[in-house]
């Protein structure tokens, strides 16, 4: 059983470049989240798929954009990459969206942008 | 603004004795809180919760204390083990209008001395 599968693990970018992180859970999770986590500061919620078909911004979407694919898939894309996205990202699932329900996380996309 | 406050950034305790985790908040609307566990190179998992309709939480070794007049909740792990090596990240959440928001502190790193 995996859980929350996310690829790449590791991805480095040049400045203006674009790129799509891909997440997906086998858990038949209804929610689906995108965080980021910097140095010194908790998990940012960037966007979230309440259920199959929603998306919804979170605390800093700006300069990102996402997909809900189906209800196993939700990626994460970087149209035009810059130095402050440089972070890691963690692709989450859960039931639902209440808090009771807690998020399972993948193992996180190291990215750097140059 | 960090609403979560994880004043410690890191802590060491030996193997066999307590280790406490703090962590302050600032919301009175949280009415949630959670604790996750991250090791390297891995996502954080979930640990233990609390609802704000209780003091304490326990679970095995982990117990989680909530003083809502003080705004602040700590995680007791007694005893302290190697493995428990990792960062803890406190988490509150609110009630939204289609989700409860979550905020994640900014993480305790902490180290069990065998």
């Amino acid at each position: 059983n995996a859980g929350v599968t996310q690829t790449p693990k590791f991805q480095v970018l040049k400045t203006g470049q674009s790129m799509t992180l891909q997440c997906a859970q086998d858990m038949n999770h209804n929610s689906m989240y995108w965080y980021r986590q910097d140095p010194g500061m908790g998990l940012r919620l960037i966007y979230y798929s309440a259920s199959e078909g929603t998306t919804d911004k979170g605390e800093v979407p700006n300069g990102y954009n996402v997909s809900r694919l189906n209800k196993r898939e939700f990626s994460l894309r970087l149209e035009s990459a810059a130095p402050s996205q440089t972070s890691v990202y963690f692709c989450a699932s859960s039931p639902g969206v209440y808090s009771n329900q807690p998020q399972h996380f993948g193992d996180g996309t190291r990215l750097s942008i140059l | 603004d960090q609403q979560v406050k994880q004043n410690s950034p890191s802590l060491s305790v030996q193997e066999g004795r307590i280790s406490i985790l703090n962590c302050d908040y600032t919301n009175s609307m949280f009415d949630y809180f959670l604790w996750y566990k991250k090791y390297p190179a891995e996502g954080p998992t979930f640990l233990i919760s609390i609802s704000s309709i209780k003091d304490k939480n326990e679970d095995g070794r982990f117990t989680v204390f909530l003083n809502k007049s003080a705004k602040h909740l700590s995680l007791h792990i007694v005893p302290s083990q190697p493995g428990d090596s990792a960062v803890y990240f406190c988490a509150a959440s609110v009630p939204k209008a289609s989700y409860d928001k979550v905020i994640f502190g900014p993480g305790t790193s902490l180290s069990v001395i065998p």
